[in-house]
């Protein structure tokens, strides 16, 4: 079964200190991973996409690795701010038909004064 | 990138009763999704929305109780139908996303039934 589970599913953590939140997979065929930051009341926000290739990508302080062989991503947040309060979610795209894409049920993250 | 806006952005309604819920984007995407976010959820996909033909429904979603249109490549609807407190959820609409490509979201709608 096509599953994505995230880690922690909630934290704290004080402002301008780093954080890094883990994502394992298990969807086949693999096509591509994203992470997305879903502020409360929001729609998702595209972060990064990053395919089979891809190790490292890097969005302003937002930094995401994989590794496709142990079916790892994590996303690295560097000098948090108190915007970076929001849900973030990993989703693995299926290499099937239109590409079909599968949820993480996210990490809830608080960034506290 | 495309912008999604999504209307309404929240209601109540009564037991019943039915939503049309609407998706518009600002430039035309040839994949419109349709998802079911419970709080503190994992989105869920409801249906493909495919343009000028029925849309696909995932399993668990059926024509009668969610029926979707999508005349052209930038608009879609999606309506909640004969509504019980179950359905109270956020609906959120999504364009784009095939083939390493992005997808963007709409802001969603949370849907209150009493």
């Amino acid at each position: 079964k096509n599953q994505v589970e995230q880690s922690p599913q909630s934290l704290i953590i004080l402002e301008g200190k780093n954080c890094t939140l883990q994502c394992n997979y298990t969807v086949s065929p693999f096509s591509n991973l994203r992470w997305y930051k879903q502020d409360t009341g929001r729609g998702p926000v595209s972060l990064t996409i990053m395919t089979f290739s891809e190790n490292t990508k890097s969005n302003g302080r937002y930094t995401a690795t994989l590794d496709a062989d142990t079916k790892q991503s994590s996303l690295h947040i560097t000098a948090s701010q108190l915007s970076d309060s929001a849900s973030y979610i990993c989703v693995v795209s299926s290499n099937t038909g239109f590409q079909k894409l599968v949820f993480g049920t996210g990490t809830r993250l608080l960034v506290s004064p | 990138s495309a912008v999604i806006s999504q209307k309404p952005s929240r209601d109540i309604c009564q037991r019943g009763t039915s939503l049309t819920i609407q998706c518009q984007v600002d430039s035309q995407v040839t994949m419109m999704f349709w998802y079911r976010q419970q709080p503190g959820q994992s989105l869920t996909l409801i249906a493909t929305a495919n343009q000028g033909s029925e849309a696909t429904y995932e399993s668990g979603f059926v024509i009668d109780k969610f029926p979707i249109s999508r005349p052209n490549l930038t608009f879609s609807t999606l309506t909640v139908s004969n509504m019980s407190p179950e359905d109270s959820s956020i609906y959120l609409c999504s364009g784009g996303g095939g083939w390493n490509t992005e997808a963007f979201f709409g802001q969603g709608t949370r849907l209150t039934v009493v």
